[in-house]
């Protein structure tokens, strides 16, 4: 069974700044799924796109798909604080298996 | 209740006793997961059910751990002969259908597990 990979592992940046993370994976899918995770507690679900589209926007969050390449990439415009978090993506596998996710510190 | 609901939040166990895990996931769902997450770690996958049947048990770490299934609702994680390594946040989450259908995943708060 397949899961998404992400990169980088962390990432730190300031407050207004864009963050960019990406997710790799092997085999062809129908969908992918971004999620985030605060504090090390239970993650929420951030946006899908699925394979026949090839950008996603919702509010400060703009995820890209590249079937092709078999990866994709949530951007974080304007970035604060609060985004500090971990953000997992995962594949369309019936099991939902997430990688080591990325990271994201914001420092004001 | 609107959310999944894991009980209990918080377990602290002697090493070498049995644990349960109890994941109550949004009325109607057909899919759920289980997870384990130790500290600064990602998640580590343990097992997920289709209705009540779990097609694949091979996430399990060892055959101390067991998970079921029933009514197609709540579903237990059992844990025998605690061992100090198995503590972690254990997480849960269920889904309409199933990510493959493409429908998001709830997840519950966790249960932090602490054998000492």
């Amino acid at each position: 069974s397949q899961q998404g990979e992400e990169d980088p592992q962390a990432l730190s940046i300031q407050e207004g700044e864009n963050a960019t993370m990406n997710c790799s994976y092997k085999t062809s899918i129908n969908n992918l799924q971004w999620y985030r995770q605060n504090s090390g507690r239970g993650l929420v679900h951030l946006i899908l796109i699925r394979s026949n589209e090839r950008e996603k926007h919702s509010g400060r969050l703009r995820v890209t798909l590249d079937t092709s390449k078999k990866s994709s990439s949530l951007l974080i415009t304007a970035s604060r604080a609060a985004d500090t978090a971990s953000y997992f993506c995962a594949t369309d596998a019936a099991d939902m298996r997430f990688g080591a996710g990325t990271r994201l510190t914001v420092k004001p | 209740g609107a959310g999944v609901s894991q009980s209990p939040s918080n377990k602290v166990t002697e090493k070498g006793k049995d644990v349960e895990l109890r994941c109550d996931p949004i009325s109607g769902h057909t899919a759920l997961y289980w997870y384990r997450q130790s500290l600064g770690q990602g998640l580590e996958f343990l097992i997920y059910f289709q209705g009540n049947s779990a097609p694949d048990k091979s996430g399990l770490p060892s055959d101390r751990f067991s998970a079921e299934r029933t009514g197609g609702s709540v579903s237990t994680l059992t844990i025998q002969r605690t061992q100090q390594e198995d503590s972690a946040v254990y997480l849960c989450a269920s889904s309409l259908i199933s990510s493959r259908a493409g429908t998001e995943a709830f997840f519950g708060q966790g249960t932090r597990l602490t054998v000492v």
